[in-house]
């Protein structure tokens, strides 16, 4: 069973707000990613880490922040929400070394609403 | 442009029935595979991958895909199933590199909604 976790599931906030999202792992993992996922629409990869102090844009330009302070913590930030963020936020991590970066453990997610 | 791509967003089939969920890629070093599920509420759980060697991959929850270079496919299949198993499934790639490397960043397709009748 994966030990990562995101919280909060679920948010629903006002335009312009500031908010971040958790996400935590306890597996010792040194790779973690955040997915965005619009309904409908493929997950798009918008940071991840190598390790601690490593932070990487994606594939996908977004708005967000991430930072990588401990092994075990990726949060991410939005400065000031917008309706356009509405999405579904999923948190990654994987070992390094090996096969171990084909082993992503997925978070169960958190569905933001910017109202 | 390299892409992956789940040409079906909806299949319904009856419990007990076969299922095939199609997947296809374009890239120009065959990619490391993988087929993920998302239960309702529920994160992303791996189902199986392929590397190399057999083409014909067995997974969890009594899930196979078959990879056939000649088509850029990688099919996931169930010879019947369960009601357990509605859910959205996902496609996944991560690119090799020239090197021989790769950048293990995985790259999804939009995800087939799967419904599963009574």
């Amino acid at each position: 069973e994966a030990d990562i976790y995101q919280t909060p599931r679920y948010l629903v906030i006002g335009t312009g707000k500031k908010i971040t999202l958790e996400c935590s792992q306890t597996m010792g993992h040194d790779k973690m990613y955040w997915y965005q996922q619009d309904p409908g629409m493929e997950l798009h990869l918008i940071h991840y880490s190598y390790g601690v102090n490593s932070t990487e844009k994606g594939d996908l330009s977004s708005e967000s922040t991430v930072s990588r302070i401990r092994t075990e913590h990726f949060p991410l930030t939005l400065e000031s929400a917008r309706p356009s963020h509405t999405s579904q936020y999923l948190c990654a991590s994987s070992p390094l070394g090996g096969q171990g970066p084909f082993k992503a453990f997925f978070g169960q997610g958190t569905r933001l609403t910017v109202v | 442009a390299q892409s992956v791509t789940q040409p079906d967003i909806h299949i319904t089939v009856s419990e007990g029935a076969s299922l095939e969920l199609r997947c296809n890629y374009s890239y120009g070093a065959t990619p490391y595979l993988f087929w993920y599920v998302q239960s309702p509420g529920q994160g992303l759980q791996l189902l199986l991958k392929y590397f190399s060697g057999d083409t014909l991959v067995q997974g969890i929850k009594g899930f196979e895909a078959e990879f056939k270079r000649s088509q850029s496919s990688f099919n996931l299949r169930k010879p019947s199933v369960h009601w357990s198993d509605a859910a959205e499934y996902f496609c996944a790639v991560v690119p090799r590199l020239n090197s021989g490397g790769s950048n293990y960043k995985l790259t999804f397709g939009k995800g087939t909604l799967l419904t599963v009748n009574p």
